[in-house]
């Protein structure tokens, strides 16, 4: 399994209130993306880091912020939550974009907005 | 639009060759298929992809038809481990926005 860890697991927050959540990698790869997935949503890309300091937006990017200081760390920032964000987020990485092999999923942090 | 059809749901017995279909006669030229899965309350799983070509992993095998507007993944022996929400993708490289866009899937359950 490729070494992905996202951190908190799981988190419960009041509306309004700013959270971060982590992926961190021991793959030193270059591409970092975050998605969340809803139930008749699948999944949406939130974000995406192609590399340190580098990073766009991707197609549910309101609300969203995130930082990329080093390779292995990629942070998403709800900067002030709302009911709507309640969510499964999962972080991916890859060494290159598409075709030449498929991104690699983190377990996902449950995040509950009340 | 969707750009994939896959079956809703699926079984296959323990130890036999589950076959998963996916239409995709829309594809274009540059796009590739790609599948992965999801065992539930886990991340997405990357499985395979290709172009025009057959191509076999040590997960799985995807056969794409002559003509592009079909696949097959093919896992060879299917175990309970591999019951999981299966995804067809297709989709072109453009730039790392990886706009990775899943359907509903196939909803494969492995019966003992």
């Amino acid at each position: 399994d490729a070494g992905i860890t996202q951190s908190p697991r799981h988190k419960v927050t009041e509306t309004g209130t700013p959270v971060t959540l982590r992926c961190h990698q021991t793959e030193n790869h270059r591409y970092m993306y975050w998605y969340r997935q809803d139930p008749g949503h699948g999944l949406r890309l939130i974000h995406y880091s192609y590399g340190v300091k580098d990073t766009d937006k991707g197609e549910v990017s309101d609300g969203y912020s995130v930082s990329r200081s080093k390779t292995e760390d990629f942070l998403l920032t709800l900067e002030s939550a709302t009911s709507s964000q309640t969510s499964v987020y999962f972080c991916a990485i890859s060494q290159t974009p598409g075709p030449a092999g498929g991104e690699y999923f983190g377990p996902g942090t449950r995040l509950t907005v009340t | 639009d969707a750009k994939t059809t896959q079956p809703t749901s699926m079984d296959c017995a323990e130890g036999r060759a589950a076959n998963l279909p996916c239409n995709h006669s829309t594809i274009s030229g540059n796009e590739y298929v790609y599948w992965y899965r999801q065992i539930h309350s886990q991340g997405p799983q990357y499985i395979i992809h290709g172009l025009k070509n057959n191509e076999t992993n040590e997960m799985a095998s995807l056969i794409i038809t002559e003509d592009r507007k079909s696949s097959t993944l093919i896992l060879p022996h299917a175990t309970l481990r591999d019951t999981a929400v299966y995804y067809c993708i297709v989709r072109v490289v453009v730039g790392g926005n990886e706009k990775l866009t899943f359907g509903t899937g196939t909803r494969l359950t492995i019966i003992p």
